[in-house]
């Protein structure tokens, strides 16, 4: 069976800074993933995809995340954060099924 | 693309009552997902269905839980004695058939108090 781990909990940043949220998964074949953002009492919405070909993939809101199969990671990454950016970040991964495992996520703070 | 919508987005109730949620997936999506999430965790797979059928049921969904989706379109979650455990965030999510080529569109979700 699948499964992700975010390795960390709470990340806090100032805005203008760069920003990693790491994520590592486990899957015995290629795998489908995906990051997430969760605002406080909302939804998920999907920032990005990966399915195959280029392993640095652009997403919405100015993310990018890198796929590395070698170290079975696919960290997400933004240049620059904006006070928005203050969110909760869940990395997933599918099995070329119908079901998606989830991270634990990582909460994401900004100072101004 | 009107997006996935759930209702009611609160239900606060006592334990040992009986509670309803309704998921309307986007229009020409035919598969549909439930999903539960816990305070500090990420989403928990449930159960899924490709049109009216229900093709999976997770060992999270004990015999309490209840899901269907008679036409296909909108689905219902039913959960029979809630309990304190039930406490979540009840998480519905929609994609084409094709699902391996498609994310999963997620609605608001219900948040769920137990009492």
């Amino acid at each position: 069976a699948q499964s992700v781990t975010q390795p960390d909990i709470h990340i806090t940043v100032s805005e203008g800074a760069s920003l990693e949220l790491r994520c590592n998964y486990s899957y015995g074949a290629t795998p489908y993933l995906f990051w997430y953002v969760q605002s406080p009492g909302q939804g998920l919405q999907l920032l990005l995809k990966y399915f195959s070909g280029d392993t640095l993939v652009q997403g919405i809101k100015g993310f990018e995340a890198e796929f590395k199969r070698s170290q079975s990671s696919f960290n997400l990454r933004k240049p620059s954060v904006h006070w928005s950016d203050a969110a909760e970040y869940f990395c997933a991964v599918g099995a070329g099924d119908y079901k998606l495992s989830f991270g634990a996520g990582t909460t994401v703070t900004v100072r101004a | 693309d009107t997006g996935v919508s759930q209702d009611p987005r609160h239900k606060i109730t006592k334990r040992g009552q009986n509670v309803t949620f309704r998921c309307d997936p986007i229009s020409e999506h035919n598969r549909l997902y439930w999903y539960r999430q816990t305070l500090g965790q990420g989403p928990e797979f449930l159960t899924y269905f490709q049109n009216e059928a229900q093709l999976e049921k997770s060992r999270l969904l004990s015999d309490r839980f209840s899901a269907e989706r008679p036409k296909g379109s909108f689905s219902t979650l039913e959960i029979q004695r809630t309990e304190q455990g039930d406490s979540a965030m009840y998480l519905c999510a929609s994609s084409p058939e094709s699902a391996v080529n498609q994310p999963q569109h997620f609605g608001d979700g219900t948040r769920l108090s137990i009492l």
